[in-house]
């Protein structure tokens, strides 16, 4: 079955520090992967997507991901945090192909970022 | 362009009864899926709808329903509501069926007591 694993449901770091937020997936087919934002009582903002391009795929806010086929991963990165970072993150995939448009989410990692 | 509505914000109902949450998609888009958004996971899908037909379904029970209007907007409507359906219910828009690119409203908080 196709799903999502993030890594960590929690993590901190300091400002100015490297963001890596681990997301692992499983799909049958060629998966199209999402990183998405969420923060206090609001919706999910689409940071970036891997959509069988380029594999270093690079979004907003200065974040970007790298699509790694042999290890599964989709893992998100930041070279510097700030202080505005600090949100909920979920990974996705679409496992359809293409087919379909619904997502598979993970359970999302919560980042903090200490002053 | 104004993006995905959702009304209401939030909403308080008693177990058993009945609700119905509204979305708007963004102009031009035909495909809105519903999302339920439990405290501290992340969303899992409910429905697609596509040119007001079901186009793909979760694993929720017969108490959730939904439509899609001419005009493209959605209703999901849940039944007998249970404690365990309090969450943030989250719609999103795409142009297409296939539309992997899906753009998400604020969500309605439903508080079920």
């Amino acid at each position: 079955a196709q799903s999502v694993t993030q890594l960590g449901s929690h993590v901190s770091v300091s400002e100015g520090a490297l963001v890596l937020l681990r997301c692992n997936y499983s799909s049958s087919v060629p998966p199209y992967l999402f990183w998405y934002v969420q923060y206090p009582n609001q919706g999910l903002q689409l940071l970036l997507k891997y959509t069988s391009a380029a594999t270093l795929v690079k979004g907003i806010n200065g974040f970007e991901a790298e699509f790694k086929k042999s290890e599964t991963s989709f893992h998100l990165t930041k070279p510097s945090a700030h202080m505005s970072d600090a949100a909920e993150y979920f990974c996705a995939v679409n496992p359809w192909g293409g087919s379909q448009g619904n997502l598979i989410f993970g359970k999302g990692t919560k980042l903090s970022v200490k002053p | 362009d104004a993006g995905v509505t959702q009304s209401p914000t939030h909403l308080i109902k008693t177990r058993g009864q009945h609700v119905t949450l509204r979305c708007s998609p963004i102009s031009g888009h035909k495909s809105v899926s519903w999302y339920q958004q439990v405290l501290g996971q992340g969303p899992q899908f409910i429905f697609q709808y596509y040119e007001k037909e079901e186009r793909g379904r979760g694993n929720f029970p017969d108490r959730f329903s939904a439509r899609q209007f001419p005009n493209y907007s959605s209703e999901l409507n849940v039944n007998a509501l249970l404690l365990g359906d309090s969450a943030l219910y989250l719609c999103a828009s795409s142009s297409s069926q296939s539309s992997y690119e899906q753009y998400f409203g604020p969500g309605t908080r439903l508080t079920v007591t």
